[in-house]
């Protein structure tokens, strides 16, 4: 089962940021997280993940609160084009191991 | 910017016959893995492989699945005797795996498939 948490669905206005929250409570020390997305029945595309710093990249950002219990995905600036499921995955290191996805955040960009 | 793709996208077929998935991972990854979405339910994982051999693999991986990575480029999954409930989309996956932090799985477009 998946270890994390999202609200079922959000809404965000076209050009504002999207601020997605996850909690996983359970997290381990070695436990990365990890944030895909879904458009319609596409392939997960991968976004951005980290262990306990916050990151940035071209697509996100992610903030990772200071006990790790919790992080948000930042959407900069929110395009009809980032309408989409939103996944956060809590994922071991150190072996090859699987994605557990849950069933995400519905994020729905609008004009 | 490299990518994982996926043939057919759409395999229509009967109950009982078999059916191979292919998949071309990213071309330096070592690591691959095959998932599945019914329709309207998450996304499950199946199986990953590695070196040649399964590294870990789901209930759901039973004897009527196999996978497969024949040359240096493709990567297959199998399933014997297709069911009804086999009806799914079907992702594959890949990971380059260095280390912890190049340990990110790129996914293809996914193959539908349909038993009818």
């Amino acid at each position: 089962d998946a270890k994390t948490t999202q609200p079922p669905s959000m809404d965000c206005a076209e050009g504002r940021a999207a601020n997605l929250p996850c909690n996983h409570s359970t997290i381990s020390g070695n436990e990365y997280v990890y944030w895909y997305r879904q458009i319609h029945s596409q392939g997960p595309q991968y976004i951005i993940h980290g262990l306990k710093n916050n990151e940035t990249n071209e697509m996100a950002s992610l903030i990772i609160t200071e006990d790790r219990k919790s992080s948000t995905l930042i959407l900069p600036h929110a395009t009809l084009r980032d309408t989409a499921v939103y996944y956060c995955i809590v994922r071991e290191t150190g072996t090859a191991s699987k994605l557990t996805f849950g069933t995400g955040t519905r994020l729905q960009v609008t004009l | 910017e490299p990518e994982v793709t996926q043939t057919p996208s759409h395999q229509v077929t009967q109950m009982g016959q078999e059916v191979i998935l292919r998949c071309v991972p990213i071309s330096n990854h070592l690591y691959f893995y095959w998932y599945r979405q019914i329709l309207g339910q998450k996304v499950e994982f199946l199986v990953s492989f590695y070196n040649n051999e399964i590294s870990e693999k789901s209930e759901i991986f039973d004897d009527q699945f196999s996978v497969e990575r024949p040359d240096g480029s493709n990567f297959t999954l199998k399933i014997r005797s297709t069911k009804l409930e086999d009806s799914a989309m079907y992702f594959c996956a890949s990971s380059l795996r260095l280390s912890s932090s190049t340990d990110t799985q790129y996914f293809g477009p996914g193959t539908r498939l349909t038993v009818l």
